[in-house]
C-alpha cells in the first residue's frame, strides 16, 4: 500500500511569513494526525482529525496555526505568521482507527526552517 | 499529565549484542504502548503495539514488554545488527483520550 505522502520535503522562510504543508494519508485511514518534532525531542501532537472532524487540538497554537481536512482525506497545516521557534519537522500520520488501536503510519515529514 | 521518559538517551553497542531499551511512564492508566523506530531524516515506523491487557509482543528479533503497575516498558533487541542503528521512541496512549505521548527517544548505534 502507498504510504503517507507529505509535501514539501523542506521549506525555508523568514519569520512573519506564512507557510502551508500538505498531507495525503493512507487510503481508508479515518484518523489523521499532525505532529511537531523539534530536534532532539519526541513528536508533539498538534491536531488530530477523525474523518473531517477535530478530535484534539489542545496543543495547537491557534493564534498562528490552523489545519483543515476537507472531505475527510487530505489535510493542510498552515502557520501564519511564523516564528523562529516554529523551526521543526512537521510529521503527518494516519491510522485505520482512533484511540491508537491500530498502528500509526508516518510520512517523512516537512523540515521547516524559520530565519 | 502523562510524561514518558526514555533512558539512556544514546547507546552504542558492538554488532551481535543483545540489548534492552527502557521506557517509563508516569500515569499507569494507559490504553496501549507503542514502540517506533526513526531513521535520520525520516518519519517514524511502527514496530510493536502492546495493548494494556497484554504483557508482551514479539516481532522477529524484537520483543517489547509492558508492566503497567510499575509504569515501565522495555524493548529487547536480539543479536543486534548495524541496520538496527536508529532512534527508538516509545509512546503511551492515555486511557480516556486518543493522544499518544512520546518519549524523547534512545539513539542506538550498532558498530560493525
Amino acid at each position: 500500500e502507498a504510504g503517507v505522502a507529505q509535501s514539501p520535503r523542506y521549506k525555508i522562510i523568514e519569520k512573519r511569513q506564512s507557510v502551508a504543508f500538505w498531507c495525503n494519508p493512507i487510503s481508508g485511514h479515518a484518523t489523521l494526525y499532525w505532529y511537531q518534532q523539534i530536534l532532539g525531542q519526541g513528536p508533539k501532537l498538534l491536531i488530530q482529525f477523525q474523518n473531517n472532524g477535530v478530535v484534539d487540538d489542545s496543543q495547537l497554537p491557534k493564534d498562528r496555526f490552523s489545519a483543515e481536512r476537507l472531505k475527510g482525506v487530505d489535510s493542510t497545516l498552515k502557520i501564519q505568521p511564523a516564528k523562529l521557534e516554529d523551526s521543526a519537522v512537521y510529521l503527518c500520520a494516519s491510522s485505520l482507527t482512533a484511540r491508537g488501536n491500530s498502528p500509526l503510519h508516518f510520512g517523512n515529514g516537512t523540515r521547516l526552517t524559520v530565519t | 499529565k502523562q510524561e514518558v521518559t526514555q533512558i539512556p538517551a544514546a547507546l552504542s553497542v558492538p554488532e551481535g549484542e543483545n540489548l534492552v531499551l527502557n521506557c517509563s511512564f508516569t500515569d499507569s492508566a494507559i490504553y496501549n504502548l507503542q514502540w517506533f523506530r526513526q531513521d535520520p531524516g525520516k518519519g517514524l515506523t511502527s514496530l510493536l503495539l502492546i495493548q494494556s491487557s497484554q504483557r508482551e509482543q514479539t516481532s522477529g528479533r524484537l520483543n517489547a514488554s509492558l508492566d503497567k503497575s510499575s509504569g515501565r516498558s522495555t524493548l529487547y533487541i536480539a543479536a543486534s545488527q548495524p541496520g538496527d542503528s536508529a532512534t527508538y521512541l516509545c509512546a503511551a496512549v492515555q486511557g480516556g483520550s486518543e493522544k499518544l505521548v512520546f518519549g524523547k527517544g534512545t539513539k542506538l548505534t550498532v558498530n560493525p
